[in-house]
């Protein structure tokens, strides 16, 4: 079945550094990537949506300047956190889409902590 | 806007013994899919059960179940013989059929705990 692969899975960072996370489309091409965000014993929330080749668009709330989201591929797109705080730290998760029914290809998530 | 609605926070079986996850819903759509996730430990969301809106029968897979009542906006999951592997937080979610976009909507999730 189709795979998303996201990386890295966990990773610490200092404040004020940026960090990237990536989610590849292994065998599909992902017209649309979702960027959720899940604060311990919460649901998902989602931030952003992009499409390949153009703009994210960000959910009401969320920072477009602090979380850069780029889709320049169909099987690749990725969340940029920028000049990150300890208030940042999480578990984010992407989702990939292709049209309808591909509500089962989410990435494995990855834990950001900032300290 | 639709929400999601999941009013257990924790639920406890026995293995081998049957449970019931609640869901309700609020949307002015007629069509649309509804979804259970699981989500263990290791965090990732695994895709349960799907069920189309314009279905009446309910959906299954294997051991896990759905109880969806349209009028009521419920959408119930049930599952069977449960199994320690079954311990986990359980999302429910709801899609439109309509647009482009295939947006999820999750309810606040209900961790389960399966006990010998």
């Amino acid at each position: 079945g189709a795979v998303v692969s996201q990386h890295p899975s966990w990773v610490i960072c200092k404040s004020g550094t940026s960090v990237k996370i990536e989610c590849r489309s292994l065998d599909f091409q992902a017209t649309t990537m979702f960027w959720y965000r899940q604060f311990p014993k919460q649901s998902l929330m989602l931030m952003a949506t992009s499409n390949e080749g153009s703009k994210a668009t960000y959910e009401q709330g969320v920072e477009k300047d602090k979380f850069l989201i780029n889709h320049a591929s169909l099987t690749l797109s990725t969340l940029t956190v920028t000049s990150a705080h300890p208030e940042d730290s999480s578990f984010y998760i992407c989702r990939g889409t292709r049209g309808w029914h591909t509500e089962a290809f989410f990435g494995q998530g990855t834990r950001l902590t900032v300290v | 806007a639709q929400t999601v609605t999941q009013s257990q926070p924790e639920m406890s079986v026995q293995e081998a013994e049957t449970v019931t996850l609640s869901c309700t819903y609020d949307t002015s759509e007629s069509d649309y899919y509804l979804f259970w996730y699981k989500q263990p430990p290791s965090r990732q969301m695994i895709l349960v059960i799907r069920q189309e809106a314009y279905k009446q029968q309910n959906a299954t897979e294997n051991r896990f179940s759905v109880n969806f009542q349209k009028a009521a906006k419920s959408f119930s999951l049930k599952i069977s013989d449960s199994q320690l592997g079954d311990a986990a937080m359980y999302f429910c979610a709801y899609r439109s059929a309509s647009g482009t976009a295939s947006k999820l909507t999750f309810g606040t999730g209900t961790r389960l705990q399966v006990t010998l």
